[in-house]
């Protein structure tokens, strides 16, 4: 079984709609990140979590809220979604210590019509 | 603020060619530095790291030295496969307490038979 899951792989909707993607890691860590890859821009941090009690805003927040249920589930909502925020988003993990890797989730493509 | 600049893409190649993908980098600190690769319809995946200067990353075939001299991180592989035809993503991360990762925009590789 993959160590970052995430739900739905793709998804399409209207503009307006409210979306929630989802994920969920077994690999242990405390750290979780949400990121959005658009072509020509590369991956751009949306928002970030060290615990569930403890979340950060990224680079490019606006638009997006997240909720960190449990150690192991970190969601990304898009309360209102808008045309320009179709992306691939990913989700991914690390652990405490600094300068380590992230691991990443298979992402999740959404299209706002 | 930190940044990374990498080669834009695509790069086509024969198989069996040799590949540099070129990657500098701007930071206040002493960052870490990764190559990431993303195969068609999948997540990130850590092909190799440095984390100081002179360090030399490899992984699968791969290179990569850290240059804190001319600020660079260039991947070099010698002979490339079919099977290496992916998106190459390089990072930084300040190695600070957030343990964010700054991407650049990605190359697109194309290995050809």
């Amino acid at each position: 079984d993959a160590d970052v899951t995430q739900t739905p792989r793709n998804r399409i909707t209207k503009t307006g709609k409210r979306i929630m993607l989802e994920c969920s890691q077994t690999k242990g860590h405390d750290r979780m990140y949400w990121y959005r890859q658009d072509p020509g821009l590369g991956l751009r941090l949306i928002y970030y979590s060290f615990d569930v009690k403890d979340i950060n805003k990224g680079e490019i927040s606006d638009g997006y809220s997240v909720s960190r249920q449990a150690q192991a589930k970190f969601s990304l909502s898009l309360e209102s979604a808008i045309p320009n925020q179709t992306a691939l988003y990913f989700c991914a993990t690390s652990d405490f210590l600094g300068r380590n890797e992230q691991f990443f989730g298979p992402g999740t493509r959404l299209t706002v019509l | 603020g930190d940044s990374v600049t990498q080669m834009e893409g695509p790069v086509t190649l024969s198989e069996e060619a040799f590949l540099t993908i070129n990657c500098t980098y701007t930071a206040t600190g002493y960052p870490s530095l990764f190559w990431y690769v993303q195969y068609p319809g999948e997540g990130l995946q850590l092909l190799l790291k440095a984390t100081k200067a002179d360090d030399k990353g490899s992984n699968k075939g791969f290179e990569a030295t850290y240059r804190k001299e001319t600020t660079s991180f260039h991947l070099e592989k010698g002979s490339v496969q079919v099977s290496d035809s992916a998106v190459y993503f390089c990072a930084l991360s300040d190695g600070g307490a957030t343990n964010k990762l700054i991407f650049g925009t990605g190359t697109l590789l194309a290995v050809q038979p």
